[in-house]
């Protein structure tokens, strides 16, 4: 079964405005929570993290929400540019798997000029 | 110069043979991690390492064996390759203790087509 899923395959925004992109979960151990992005021909890159003791996590022009009774987090990008054209994955663990990761499916964003 | 490497960067082979993936790190990371990346599926664990002497399966190790030779170097084999394991291969390293809990960092990865 699949614990952590990203719904929309693929997603397009102008230059300047926000992108949202949107990860859901089953497993209700998961208390740590990240977003990596992926270039093409390069490995993932880690872009930011929350701890579920957060609701909320910042860093630049990328912000994570947690919503925790709904099992959904986000990722915001204010303001998206062309650079940010990538493929998102969230990814998820629990304390008890130790620093196991599972991974969602995958968002291509594309930032259009 | 690159933290994690992996080699070869693309591979393409034959049902029925033997190959190894390498992976490389200069992060001094004690964990290191191999997943498969096929499309619309997003990435699945195959092994991983805490230290030399831990081996551990994931969720998708059947096909699949690992070494790691030393706190740097761990490689994956695929002991008869068959065409179902035609994916993109990463390599990952991981040391919670400096990093913050389960931040990965990955290689470029490996393309591999089993013909």
């Amino acid at each position: 079964d699949q614990q952590v899923k990203q719904n929309s395959p693929s997603l397009s925004v102008q230059e300047g405005r926000i992108s949202i992109l949107n990860c859901d979960y089953t497993n209700s151990m998961f208390d740590y929570f990240l977003w990596y992005k992926k270039y093409p021909a390069e490995g993932p890159t880690f872009l930011i993290s929350i701890s579920s003791i957060k609701d909320k996590n910042e860093d630049g022009r990328f912000t994570v929400f947690l919503n925790k009774s709904a099992k959904h987090l986000s990722l915001h990008i204010v303001p998206s540019q062309p650079g940010d054209s990538a493929v998102y994955f969230c990814a998820a663990s629990e304390e008890t798997s130790g620093s196991r990761l599972t991974f969602g499916e995958g968002t291509q964003l594309t930032v259009n000029p | 110069d690159a933290d994690v490497t992996q080699t070869p960067r693309n591979r393409i082979t034959k049902t029925g043979k033997r190959i190894m993936l390498e992976c490389s790190q200069t992060k001094g990371h004690d964990r290191m991690y191999w997943y498969r990346q096929d499309p619309g599926l997003g990435l699945q664990l195959i092994y991983y390492s805490f230290d030399v002497k831990d081996i551990n399966k994931g969720e998708i190790s059947d096909g699949y064996s690992v070494s790691r030779q030393a706190q740097a170097k761990f490689s994956l084999s695929l002991e008869s390759a068959i065409p179902n394991q035609t994916a993109l291969y990463f390599c990952a390293t991981s040391d919670p203790s400096r990093e913050g809990r389960e931040t990965q960092y990955f290689g470029p990865g490996t393309r591999l087509l089993v013909l």
